[in-house]
């Protein structure tokens, strides 16, 4: 999986609690993306980043937010989780120039 | 925003026959299409991609082919193997920090 580690690979957890995801890359790429994969909507991208403590919106940002203190790792968190956020979440990575992603192991988050 | 759509939803085939999955985009300004292939569990693995400045590539068993005109591109797998069941995926982008619009998938099934 290309240097990239997502923990937890699986959690589950209450309505309305907080939760964060970690993605640690070893590859010193810039870019760094959040997905999640539901049935019949393929991959749709939450956030992504571009650079330490630089992050923009992607087309499902809602509920979610992020952050990026070192160019290794990105986090996603959930501030108050809802059932929609029952995912599997995937986080990918970039060079850039190349334009080429590589994707993580995934986690499996239920929200009961 | 960009809009990919990806047909069929399912695909079988025997061994030895040749698969054929089809997307279109939507926005002009996309430029890069990559294809990636996931299986059971796994994060999705880019397989091939091609660059708006060809029409073709090819890699081994796998080739991909892009008509700009009509906005649509094409994997093509030949002599499938069991290991090629998976679910494959393609995607688009317009460059804009690399961002990926992805359809829906399609589940491959290869059976002897």
């Amino acid at each position: 999986d290309a240097g990239i580690t997502q923990s937890p690979r699986h959690k589950v957890t209450e309505t309305g609690t907080p939760v964060t995801l970690r993605c640690h890359q070893t590859e010193n790429h810039r870019y760094m993306y959040w997905y999640r994969q539901d049935p019949g909507h393929g991959l749709r991208l939450i956030h992504y980043s571009y650079g330490v403590k630089d992050t923009d919106k992607g087309e499902v940002s809602d509920g979610y937010s992020v952050s990026r203190s070192k160019t290794e790792d990105f986090l996603l968190t959930l501030e108050s989780a809802t059932s929609s956020q029952t995912s599997v979440y995937f986080c990918a990575i970039s060079e850039g120039t190349s334009r080429e992603q590589y994707f993580g192991p995934g986690t499996r988050l239920t929200v009961t | 925003g960009e809009n990919v759509e990806q047909h069929p939803s399912t695909l079988s085939v025997q061994e030895g026959d040749s698969a054929v999955i089809k997307c279109t985009y939507s926005d002009s300004a996309s430029n890069y299409f990559p294809w990636y292939k996931q299986e059971l569990g796994k994060g999705p693995q880019l397989i091939i991609d091609i660059r708006s400045n060809v029409g073709e590539k090819k890699d081994q068993r796998i080739a991909v082919t892009l008509n700009k005109t009509a906005k649509h591109f094409s994997l093509h797998i030949t002599e499938t193997q069991p290991e090629d069941s998976a679910v494959y995926f393609c995607a688009a982008s317009t460059g804009t920090a690399s961002k990926l619009t992805f359809g829906t998938g399609t589940r491959l099934q290869v059976t002897l």
